[in-house]
């Protein structure tokens, strides 16, 4: 079946450093892949996502770059601000059989000024 | 656009009562909507699909007489934990997608959850 690894935390940084969170799967046929990010207080929003392979999805300076040879959807972002504050969700579906997302653990981020 | 509410946003209740919990979409119509479960420190899990004016879809594992579902409208689908116990207590997250296009992913927009505590 379909599963996603997600980098544990909690992660805190600094603003304006580099951040990384971790995203491998495992998955039959050809998944879509997503970030989902969940402020404090709110639902799950769609930060970012990549339809095939080599695809890379970006928003509000995040990136992610749908890598099948490694099997990995990494989080990236080169300078994070306070605002960045929120829990992570890196999720997947094959959107070709069906519309269930599978979703990893989640990652709190929290930036400090 | 594209917002979804659920009600309550928080409830206790007593072992063996029932309870339900509203999600909305307030701004489209939804023509599908899922109910998910998340544990602490743990990724959500679905609990079970619907679609508005049919019967639900629910995951293996998922006790349906036990989790009822009700998509009565393109707007509202609830969840009614029916004799709760204090293994039930959970963040229930739903989330509602507006179209179905076939091949293509529908993008899900979610609820802010309803945190349950039974006593």
């Amino acid at each position: 079946g379909n599963s996603v690894t997600q980098m544990e935390g909690p992660v805190t940084l600094s603003e304006e450093a580099f951040l990384t969170i971790n995203c491998t799967y495992t998955a039959t046929g050809y998944p879509s892949l997503f970030w989902y990010v969940q402020y404090p207080g709110e639902g799950l929003q769609l930060l970012l996502k990549a339809t095939k392979a080599d695809d890379k999805g970006s928003n509000k300076g995040f990136e992610a770059t749908y890598r099948k040879e490694t099997t990995s959807f990494h989080l990236e972002k080169g300078s994070v601000q306070v605002s960045d504050s929120a829990v992570y969700f890196c999720a997947l579906s094959d959107v070709l059989l069906t519309e269930k997302l599978t979703f990893g653990t989640g990652t709190r981020l929290t930036i400090i000024p | 656009g594209a917002v979804v509410s659920q009600h309550p946003s928080w409830v206790i209740c007593k072992s063996g009562t029932s309870v339900k919990i509203e999600c909305r979409s307030l701004d489209f119509q939804a023509t599908t909507m899922f109910w998910y479960r998340q544990f602490p420190k743990q990724s959500l899990m679905l609990m079970a699909t619907s679609n508005e004016g049919s019967k639900a879809t629910y995951e293996q594992g998922v006790e349906k007489d036990k989790f009822l579902i009700n998509h009565a409208s393109l707007t509202l689908s609830t969840l009614t934990v029916t004799s709760a116990h204090p293994e039930d207590s959970s963040f229930y997250i739903c989330s509602a997608s507006r179209s179905k296009t076939s091949g293509a992913y529908n993008e899900q927009f979610f609820g802010p959850g309803t945190r349950l505590t039974v006593l």
